[in-house]
């Protein structure tokens, strides 16, 4: 099963932040949490990942609790683009498990 | 630079015929894993391989086969196809050796069993 639990939905108005938590209580210190998207039926595009401290990249801002058993990805003025599925993953080893994800609909 | 490339794109098969998706990545990435997309819910983790040579199951093994003995090929074979394994597969790479390396997704092959 995977690690983690996301809301099933969300909605954003366009030009505004996108706020999606994720929860991982279970997660161990060496584990890593990575969010991706996947947009229509396209192949998962990764996001940004991160282990202890928040992490900002062109795309997005990850921000991790300091008990690490939870975060936040941030998108800073989502657009209509940013319509996807959303998955957190925390990094189990050698492979990449993912959960059901959260659907973000951008509004106009 | 290519990629992640997965052959076919689409494919109908007949309950019992036999196929294999095709995956290749030209980034000499050693990790390779294969993943299921049923309709309306996240990706299941087939099989995932660490290197030439070496393979494991991941969630849902059952029904398919893997090898690997080339770091830049991950075939995925059904010998028997069923109507449950009507799906999106999607193959994946990334470099390996930590946890610290991001997956890269091929665009899917689109399987339908009758």
């Amino acid at each position: 099963d995977a690690k983690t639990t996301q809301p099933p939905s969300m909605d954003c108005a366009e030009g505004r932040a996108a706020n999606l938590p994720c929860n991982h209580s279970t997660i161990s210190g060496n584990e890593y949490v990575y969010w991706y998207r996947q947009i229509h039926s396209q192949g998962p595009q990764y996001i940004i990942h991160g282990l202890k401290n928040n992490e900002t990249n062109e795309m997005a801002s990850l921000i991790i609790t300091e008990d690490r058993k939870s975060s936040t990805l941030i998108l800073p003025h989502a657009t209509l683009r940013d319509t996807a599925v959303y998955y957190c993953i925390v990094r189990v080893g050698s492979d990449m498990r993912f959960g059901a994800g959260t659907r973000l609909t951008v509004k106009p | 630079n290519a990629g992640v490339t997965q052959t076919p794109k689409f494919q109908v098969l007949k309950t019992g015929q036999s196929m294999t998706l095709q995956c290749a990545q030209d980034m000499n990435h050693e990790y390779m894993s294969w993943y299921r997309q049923d309709p309306g819910m996240g990706l299941r983790l087939i099989h995932y391989s660490v290197g030439a040579g070496i393979t494991d199951q991941g969630e849902v093994p059952n029904g398919y086969n893997v090898s690997r003995s080339t770091t830049e090929d991950f075939p995925l074979r059904l010998l028997s196809a069923a109507p449950s394994q009507t799906s999106v597969y999607f193959c994946a790479s990334s470099q390996t050796g930590t946890l610290d390396r991001e997956l890269f997704f091929g665009e899917g092959s689109r399987l339908t069993v009758l």
